[in-house]
């Protein structure tokens, strides 16, 4: 069965950065782009960009673009996101999912698997 | 402020019927494919449907979802006290070239 492993709970010092890890197991790696969602306390879900594990192909969301970097080790079948100069407003859950689509673009882009969350705490 | 606007929530009786909508905009919704989540408290988001109107695996067909232009539609009939959850649309977005996300909608099963 799919599944997708994250890493453990972090406690940050704002201006800290962050590796959250996704270990895939039960379909082949390569096959599907891993994504990163994070959805901080009481909110909504927030996309933060994905990673194509067969290329290491990378887009990311406009928000975090400049802060946020995603790699893969395919031969661990694990993904990574790391984000750099922590504040507080980044204490979250941090998720990754796998996309699918029949789409050539992202026009039918869904997650039918989600990793079960990394809680992220940015405190002084 | 979410790119795509659902409500706050909504409640029905158990049996009952309900609808949650999810509202965008040409570059989004009106141009792509709408998904659907469910999450329960403390869990990750669950896959409910995709392609707006397909079930995923294992979801009941008492589940269903429609789209027409800029809005998405997620159906719940026969209401349980298990599907009390917060749900979430999702779409790709042309103009901000990302995926978004409604706020989410809190589902009360009186």
């Amino acid at each position: 069965q799919v599944q997708l492993v994250q890493s453990g709970p972090e406690v940050k010092k704002p201006g800290a950065s962050l590796k959250v890890s996704c270990k895939a197991s039960g379909y082949t790696f390569t096959d599907n782009a891993i994504h990163w969602v994070r959805q901080a306390p009481g909110q909504s879900l927030e996309w933060m960009g994905w990673i194509s594990p067969v290329s290491g192909n990378t887009k990311y969301s406009q928000k975090f673009q400049a802060r946020v970097s995603l790699t893969r080790d395919t031969s661990a079948t694990t993904a990574y996101m790391e984000l750099s100069s922590l504040t507080s407003e980044d204490t979250a859950l941090y998720y990754c999912a796998r996309g699918r689509g029949h789409c050539i673009s992202s026009s039918c882009l869904y997650f039918d698997y989600w990793g079960q969350g990394t809680l992220v705490t940015v405190s002084s | 402020q979410s790119v795509l606007t659902q409500p706050p929530s909504v409640s029905a009786a158990p049996g009952q019927k309900v609808t949650i909508s999810c509202s965008g905009s040409s570059s989004n919704i009106g141009s792509n494919y709408v998904s659907w989540y469910q999450q329960l408290p403390g869990t990750a988001p669950k896959l409910l449907i995709y392609d707006n109107d397909k079930g995923a695996s294992g979801i009941p067909d008492r589940i269903s979802g429609s789209k027409s232009g800029t809005s998405a539609t997620l159906g719940i009939t026969g209401l349980q006290t298990g599907d009390e959850a917060d749900y979430y649309c999702e779409t790709w977005d042309n103009s901000l070239s990302g995926v978004v996300f409604g706020g989410g909608t809190k589902l009360t099963v009186l």
